[in-house]
């Protein structure tokens, strides 16, 4: 079973940022938190991944609360493209275990 | 980031057949790849991580004997579907550890038609 929750749908306004929550209260100390999107029909794409500290890179920003238990996504000027189901996953990533997938939050962004 | 190819990205066959589906990683080398299924509507299932070198750990409920997966070198995964039923039809994706183990990128997906 996925380690993480996540609301099923949101929406967000083209240019605007999207905040995407994560909850992942049973985290361990040495699993990270990944975040993938899949375009319907694709594969997943890499997004971005943090231990503890916020990360930001050219696609998206990761904030971590400082207990770990949840974190948040944002796309800072989300596009039209940006529609698509996002994962947040929890894991060692050392190679040890495959990402597991939950559902998902779909994304909308509504021109 | 990291390239992780697939191929074929589509790919019918008939029932009772097999079929071969290739990925590789383009850019780096990868001790661990992943195989994955998804069906209509439904996330992604890990069926099995595959090991340069050694043998494919299959997750609970996936047949090694139907599913045979081979990792003979630090570029190339294959998966072969044996004897493939319509309901073996679905989308196959595949990832692999990058660098220090702590990305994983995933290919295009394969989609598979059983008829």
């Amino acid at each position: 079973d996925a380690k993480t929750t996540q609301p099923p749908s949101m929406d967000c306004a083209e240019g605007r940022a999207a905040n995407l929550p994560c909850n992942h209260s049973t985290i361990s100390g040495n699993e990270y938190v990944y975040w993938y999107r899949q375009i319907h029909s694709q594969g997943p794409q890499y997004i971005i991944h943090g231990l503890k500290n916020n990360e930001t890179n050219e696609m998206a920003s990761l904030i971590i609360t400082e207990d770990r238990k949840s974190s948040t996504l944002i796309l800072p000027h989300a596009t039209l493209r940006d529609t698509a189901v996002y994962y947040c996953i929890v894991s060692t990533g050392g190679g040890a275990d495959g990402l597991t997938f939950g559902k998902g939050t779909h994304l909308i962004i509504q021109p | 980031g990291a390239v992780v190819s697939q191929h074929p990205s589509r790919v019918i066959c008939k029932s009772g057949t097999s079929v071969k589906i290739e990925c590789r990683s383009l850019d780096f080398q990868a001790t661990t790849m992943f195989w994955y299924r998804q069906f209509p509507k439904q996330s992604l299932m890990l069926m099995a991580t595959s090991n340069e070198g050694s043998k494919a750990t299959y997750e609970q409920g996936v047949e090694k004997d139907k599913f045979l997966i081979n990792h003979a070198s630090l570029t190339l995964s294959t998966l072969t579907v044996t004897s493939a039923h319509p309901e073996d039809s679905s989308f196959y994706i595949c990832s692999a550890i990058e660098g220090t183990g702590n990305t994983i990128y995933f290919g295009e997906g394969s989609w598979l038609t059983v008829v």
